[in-house]
């Protein structure tokens, strides 16, 4: 059984367009992250949510939404893609909120997204 | 403000040496502490963290690292490298109540046969 699960796998889509990418995790977390991972390796957090609420939003463009249906989900949906969104994106959970700093987090295999 | 430093964004060493990979942090308040490894193609594993106790932590695939205060350092170790380690390794930090783990740019190591 995966533990986080990300679909789908590769995605490749022309500038305009909107796409949705999908997170599951089946470990009874509590909290949820999308982070963007860009070419230079390089890890940026976008969202959280903790049971179903968001909370932490950094600086992203207002094309980047995301969505949790339940605790066990968080989707992210991306409006007018541009080519500078391109990398690949990842979802991840911890445990309990208030005990995520010391228990590290569950990655997904991550989304790599191409714009064109 | 928390911040992670890791020195050398490229490391190559020879199958059977030592590997160490560096990494410094920033913190105003006793922080936890994780090394991440990154396989291509695949997301981000945990290889061991540091949040309190014993400063030499034991983690998968025989790596190691030691908490060093007085260095603000939490450095990583393997006394012998794998083919199988190449990878790319993260430092991360998070102190307090921090919502969110502070991330190095990462390492990337070679192992060359």
């Amino acid at each position: 059984d995966t533990a986080v699960s990300q679909t789908p796998k590769y995605l490749v889509t022309q500038m305009g367009n909107d796409k949705s990418i999908k997170c599951e995790q089946n470990l009874g977390h509590d909290t949820m992250y999308w982070y963007k991972q860009d070419s230079k390796k390089f890890l940026k957090i976008m969202f959280s949510y903790n049971n179903k609420e968001l909370i932490i939003n950094e600086t992203v463009p207002n094309r980047f939404s995301p969505k949790s249906p339940d605790k066990a989900h968080l989707n992210l949906h991306i409006n007018s893609l541009e080519l500078g969104d391109s990398a690949v994106y990842f979802c991840a959970s911890s445990q309990a909120w208030a005990e995520q700093g010391a228990r590290g987090y569950t990655f997904g295999s991550g989304t790599r997204l191409t714009v064109v | 403000a928390q911040s992670v430093t890791q020195l050398g964004s490229h490391v190559s060493v020879s199958e059977g040496a030592l590997v160490l990979l560096r990494c410094n942090y920033s913190s105003s308040v006793p922080p936890y502490l994780f090394w991440y490894v990154q396989y291509p193609n695949q997301g981000l594993q945990l290889l061991l963290k540091y949040t309190t106790g014993a400063t030499l932590v034991k983690g998968i695939n025989g790596f190691e690292a030691e908490f060093k205060k007085s260095e603000t350092s939490f450095h990583l170790t393997k006394p012998s490298a794998h083919m199988s380690d190449a990878a790319e390794y993260f430092c991360a930090v998070n102190a307090g109540n921090n919502r969110k783990l502070i991330w190095g740019l990462g390492t990337s190591l070679a192992v060359n046969p």
